[in-house]
């Protein structure tokens, strides 16, 4: 079963605008993480912003912030003043459990294009 | 502190060879992970090492083995290569011991298998 969904394969935005980028999960684990990681053209993956399921509040770093929504399982990561630098893709990941165990599920990915 | 480093960065191999991937994770940090990453199947978890031992394991066959190094260096070997292992395999460092802590990722490994 898809742990992780994201439903636009790509996006675009001008910059300086905002843009909400989808993330949906399904696990039964009551403690998990959530991650965010963006990849350039290089190929490296960068981390941006991570949300544990037991955090009070949404998750936050800099013009990335983490929409949380428990109980639509969905985690959706907002950019805020877009940049042209900021076209790359971005995958959602989950990590299920407790104890460090690093084991991400990945989603597909969703493609953002920054226009000036 | 350095970055995670993978070598090396290109690699192009024929079906039924062998290869070995290596990874340095960031100094200090015990955990290593393997993924992945083809247009088709996108990032899938190959293994985790922590300590030395093998802590995780994804759904990939008997051909893909790792081992991890006292240091904390880590190998990926994979055996009797077939077109389908053409990806980019990335690995990711962290501490290890914390449900929270970030995977840091280093730039990958291109194998193209012909």
């Amino acid at each position: 079963a898809q742990k992780i969904t994201q439903t636009q394969p790509g996006m675009f935005v001008q910059e300086k605008e905002a843009v909400t980028l989808d993330c949906t999960y399904d696990t039964s684990d009551p403690s998990y993480g959530l991650f965010w990681y963006k990849q350039p053209s290089s190929g490296e993956m960068i981390f941006l912003i991570y949300q544990g399921s037991y955090d009070q509040q949404n998750a936050t770093e800099g013009r990335y912030s983490l929409n949380f929504q428990k109980a639509r399982k969905s985690a959706n990561l907002v950019i805020s003043a877009s940049q042209l630098g900021d076209s790359a893709m971005y995958f959602c990941a989950m990590r299920e459990g407790s104890g460090g165990y690093n084991k991400l599920i990945f989603g597909a990915g969703t493609r953002l294009a920054v226009h000036p | 502190k350095a970055g995670v480093t993978q070598t090396p960065r290109y690699l192009i191999k024929t079906r039924g060879q062998q290869v070995t991937l290596s990874c340095s994770p960031i100094s200090g940090h015990r955990s290593v992970s393997w993924y992945q990453q083809t247009p088709g199947q996108g990032l899938q978890f190959l293994f985790e090492y922590f300590s030395e031992t093998q802590r995780n394991k994804g759904n990939f066959p008997g051909r893909f083995s790792g081992r991890q190094f006292s240091n904390s260096r880590s190998e990926m070997n994979v055996s009797t290569l077939e077109l389908g292992d053409s990806a980019l395999y990335l690995c990711a460092s962290s501490d290890g011991t914390s449900g929270g802590d970030e995977q840091f990722f280093g730039p990958g490994t291109r194998l193209t298998v012909l």
